[in-house]
């Protein structure tokens, strides 16, 4: 059964902060790895990490895959508090199976 | 473009009823996905569909069913409600240009009393 743990479950920082957090997966047939960001209802999609995209950046967020070892990371760098959210991880395997997500890890930052 | 829209936003109800939450997807998409959110468990896949045929199946008891019409919109119902089932439920939509990634609504917030 494909399988996806985060860690921390939940973080508490201080602004300015650089944050990592952590995704292992289990899957068969792996096609890619998701970052979401839940605010308050509706995840917002982040990043896709694929075979052919192992690395990924955008503004003060960076996300790496490591395809060997079974795990990504997300980086958050000078954290701000309106990056306070649950961050959801997601592995798809191929063939239109659904996206299976790891159960998210709380940020909180405070000024 | 309008995002995916669910509704209700939140819905109260009691042990033994029945409810229907509705999901419009983003324009153009074909498939749509649902999933139970709860504090304990995460994201748990119920159901997807896709030209109005259900493609996955999450672990769920039958009294959870959906299904989709021809214009991609999507409706989820759940019959003989237990106290468990109070959770947000999220519907997101995909289609092929976006790599398949999920566009998720803002849920509809569901509580068993």
């Amino acid at each position: 059964e494909d399988k996806v743990v985060q860690s921390p479950l939940s973080l508490v920082v201080h602004e300015g902060d650089t944050v990592t957090l952590n995704c292992s997966y289990e899957v068969t047939n792996f096609r890619s790895l998701l970052w979401y960001k839940q605010e308050k209802k509706a995840p917002t999609f982040l990043f896709m990490l694929t075979s052919s995209g192992i690395e990924k950046k955008s503004g003060r967020l960076s996300s790496i895959l490591d395809k060997k070892e079974l795990f990504s990371i997300l980086n958050i760098t000078a954290t701000q508090t309106g990056d306070s959210a649950v961050y959801l991880c997601a592995v798809e395997a191929r063939g239109n199976t659904p996206l299976v997500f790891g159960k998210g890890t709380r940020l909180s930052v405070i000024a | 473009k309008a995002g995916v829209t669910q509704t209700p936003r939140y819905l109260i109800k009691t042990r033994g009823q029945q409810v229907t939450l509705s999901c419009s997807p983003i324009s153009g998409h074909r498939s749509v996905s649902w999933y139970q959110q709860t504090p304990g468990q995460g994201l748990q896949f119920l159901f997807e569909y896709f030209s109005e045929t259900q493609r996955n199946k999450g672990n769920f008891p039958g009294r959870f069913s959906g299904r989709q019409f021809s214009n991609s919109r999507s409706e989820m119902n759940v019959s003989t409600l237990e106290l468990g089932d109070s959770a947000l439920y999220l519907c997101a939509s995909s289609s092929r240009d976006t790599g398949e990634k999920l566009f998720f609504g803002s849920g509809t917030q569901l509580s068993v009393l």
